[in-house]
């Protein structure tokens, strides 16, 4: 039974590009997480989502961000024109439909670099 | 005044020794409560989660959890060298399971 699939495991971008960063759910998981850890910072919450719905997106910056996870395939996490400020690593966890309670299981990340 | 807060360390044990590692939070409405391995360069691990006040123990890990003093905290009895990582607090503050703040992390040496 295959974990959180995240990729690109690693993804530089110049400043001014997209990156688009992909997490597939464990299999019979309904639930997505999206998280951001900045060097030397702790995890910060970005966004929740279920199938075709986001749930809370307070933890998004207002602009250049944007999440989805559609009826079929991953969710994708977009930064558009990214700047350096940007680069971390995303972590997506995954639960099942209600059991959020018992704690995340998280995908090995994205390390984006922007230079 | 930060969410959770933890001592960033590092915590230095000898091999062998219990290693406490401790986390405030500052919301009263807070109900669920997890601790997360970081290895460097790796995704955090879920190693236990607690939700009542008192002591909940897995393998040599337990926590412990004193809602009135709004802390919680991780005790590895018989620390071993592959127990060096950074040591994740989550809270979900505002009693909202689905998102947690998390602390920034205990470094744990375990030295030989």
């Amino acid at each position: 039974n295959a974990g959180v699939m995240q990729n690109p495991r690693h993804l530089v971008r110049r400043r001014g590009q997209e990156a688009r960063l992909r997490c597939s759910p464990m299999k019979g998981h309904s639930h997505v997480y999206w998280y951001r850890q900045l060097p030397e910072e702790g995890l910060k919450f970005m966004v929740y989502l279920q199938k075709e719905n986001i749930i809370d997106e307070s933890g998004m910056p207002k602009e250049r961000f944007s999440a989805e996870f559609p009826k079929e395939g991953p969710s994708i996490l977009r930064i558009q024109q990214v700047v350096r400020g940007d680069s971390a690593a995303y972590f997506c966890a995954s639960s099942p439909a209600g059991q959020s309670d018992y704690g995340y299981t998280f995908g090995s990340g994205t390390r984006l670099t922007v230079v | 005044q930060k969410e959770v807060e933890q001592n960033s360390g590092p915590l230095s044990v000898p091999e062998g020794a219990i290693a406490s590692l401790n986390c405030t939070y500052s919301d009263r409405g807070s109900q669920s409560f997890f601790w997360y391995r970081q290895y460097s360069g790796k995704s955090p691990e879920l190693i236990m989660f607690i939700y009542s006040n008192g002591d909940k123990e897995d393998g040599r890990f337990t926590a412990q959890l004193n809602k009135a003093s709004q802390y919680v905290s991780l005790l590895i009895r018989d620390s071993q060298p592959s127990d060096s990582a950074t040591y994740l607090c989550a809270v979900n503050v505002g009693g909202t399971a689905s998102k947690l703040t998390f602390g920034t992390g205990t470094r744990l040496q375990v030295t030989l």
